[in-house]
């Protein structure tokens, strides 16, 4: 299996544009999560997704983040306009839980976003 | 609400030596917990989770850790620390109450000297 697959790996932009990040979960997986990663902050969930559908977005900081999952194999956050303090790793997990919630969830390598 | 605190933000240790990272959470029922890995420029890796029934769970790569409801920890151990064990370390505590979430302290980074 290919695990999560993040792209891109590294984006430099500068505070305004839009940034979009793109996540594939592995396959056969139900449920896909966002996460956030910062030195102050630690590793925040921002939003997670069960069929395709968003479950909890109560960790998206503000309307700026938006995140969809056309199919099950794919998924994006957006952000819009982006400002230096979005500055961070994003990652996106995927797991499944057919055995229960102690089901192991599945990280891709992340997304390294600097905002200038 | 779940919290899960790690003490220790840096460790560091000889190759060789012995390695207990702490983990202590703040849950309302039978925790479900995890421990992960990250080393750098990478995501994270399950190293060992437990949900149920024996309290002293194995891992891959010689980690195991122990549950301990009475004093509300998880921590994480290693009789002898290999120069690759370098990397920062995360408990993780949930889901509950029908939510998928987990919570993550902050991290323990670990250096291992040689």
């Amino acid at each position: 299996d290919a695990g999560v697959i993040q792209s891109p790996r590294h984006e430099v932009t500068e505070m305004g544009q839009e940034v979009t990040l793109r996540c594939k979960p592995i396959s056969g997986h139900d449920y896909l999560f966002w996460y956030r990663q910062t030195m102050m902050r630690g590793l925040e969930l921002l939003i997670y997704f069960n069929n395709n559908v968003p479950i909890d977005d109560s960790g998206m900081p503000e309307d700026r983040f938006s995140a969809k999952m056309p199919n099950a194999s794919f998924s994006t956050l957006k952000i819009q306009p982006s400002e230096p303090r979005d500055s961070a790793v994003y990652f996106c997990a995927s797991s499944s839980r057919t055995g229960g919630p102690q089901e192991t969830q599945y990280f891709g390598p992340g997304t390294r976003l600097l905002v200038l | 609400a779940q919290s899960v605190t790690q003490p220790d933000i840096h460790i560091t240790v000889s190759e060789g030596a012995s390695l207990e990272l702490r983990c202590n959470y703040s849950y309302g029922a039978t925790p479900y917990l995890f421990w992960y890995v990250q080393s750098p420029g990478q995501g994270l890796q399950l190293l060992l989770k437990y949900f149920s029934g024996d309290t002293l769970v194995q891992g891959i790569k010689g980690f195991e850790a122990e549950f301990k409801r009475s004093q509300s920890s998880f921590n994480l151990r290693k009789p002898s620390v290999h120069w690759s064990d370098a990397a920062e370390y995360f408990c993780a505590v949930g889901p509950q109450g029908g939510s998928e979430k987990l919570v993550f302290g902050k991290g323990t980074k670990l250096t291992v000297n040689p």
